[in-house]
């Protein structure tokens, strides 16, 4: 099976740059996604990666470490409508999704 | 509007009655999933389809779920003799087999009662 965990809740500052972690363990898994989601509706797609590194779009990055089971999503300079749930994923055979929890953010002025 | 389209967008119904949502995916994508969320969790994993072909299902998928995408475009999902447990977020995603990416519909929230 896949375990994957995130912390619950987190708070920021607007204009600041804040980091999620996900770590998790699992016997293989093609790539990790982030998605975002704002209450009541359907999670959007942020980035994902395959190999280890850095992925960069925009405000948002994330980094895949395979070795050490970790992960993170990156946000700079945030706005308040940045207020989400945050949702690691891990993709396996067929390409279906095992989310983690999701860590939800609260972006304060 | 080329998203994914789920209908209805919410739906309330009495313990024991049956259901159906409809999933409209991406056009040109030939996978399509379905997914169940809870209140604070994440989305889990129910079935998804190939092109026409059923090629998974979760153990959390029981007999009174069942799920069809009969040409390969638009699927359906229905639950029989709903139960209060049922109650959550019902949401169908769809993926192009070339790539890894899913994008997902605004989801079907259901309600027993």
């Amino acid at each position: 099976g896949q375990n994957i965990d995130q912390p619950t809740e987190m708070t920021a500052t607007e204009g600041a740059i804040v980091q999620i972690n996900c770590t998790y363990q699992t016997s293989g898994f093609n790539g990790l996604f982030w998605y975002q989601q704002h209450a009541g509706e359907a999670p959007t797609f942020l980035s994902y990666n395959v190999l280890d590194g850095l992925e960069e779009k925009g405000r948002f990055s994330s980094f895949l470490s395979r070795s050490k089971g970790y992960s993170y999503l990156l946000l700079k300079e945030l706005q308040m409508k940045d207020s989400a749930s945050y949702l690691c994923a891990l993709t396996g055979g067929g390409n279906k999704l095992t989310f983690g929890t999701g860590t939800q953010l609260k972006v304060e002025l | 509007d080329t998203g994914v389209s789920q209908d209805p967008r919410h739906k309330i119904t009495k313990r024991g009655q049956n259901v159906t949502f409809r999933c409209d995916p991406i056009s040109e994508h030939n996978r399509l999933y379905w997914y169940r969320q809870t209140l604070g969790q994440g989305p889990e994993f129910l079935t998804y389809f190939q092109n026409e072909a059923q090629l998974e299902k979760s153990r959390l998928l029981s007999d009174r779920f069942s799920a069809e995408r009969p040409k390969g475009s638009f699927s359906t999902l229905e639950i029989q003799r709903t139960e209060q447990g049922d109650s959550a977020m019902y949401l169908c995603a769809s993926s192009d087999f070339d790539r890894l990416e899913a994008f997902f519909g605004q989801g079907t929230r259901l309600t027993v009662v």
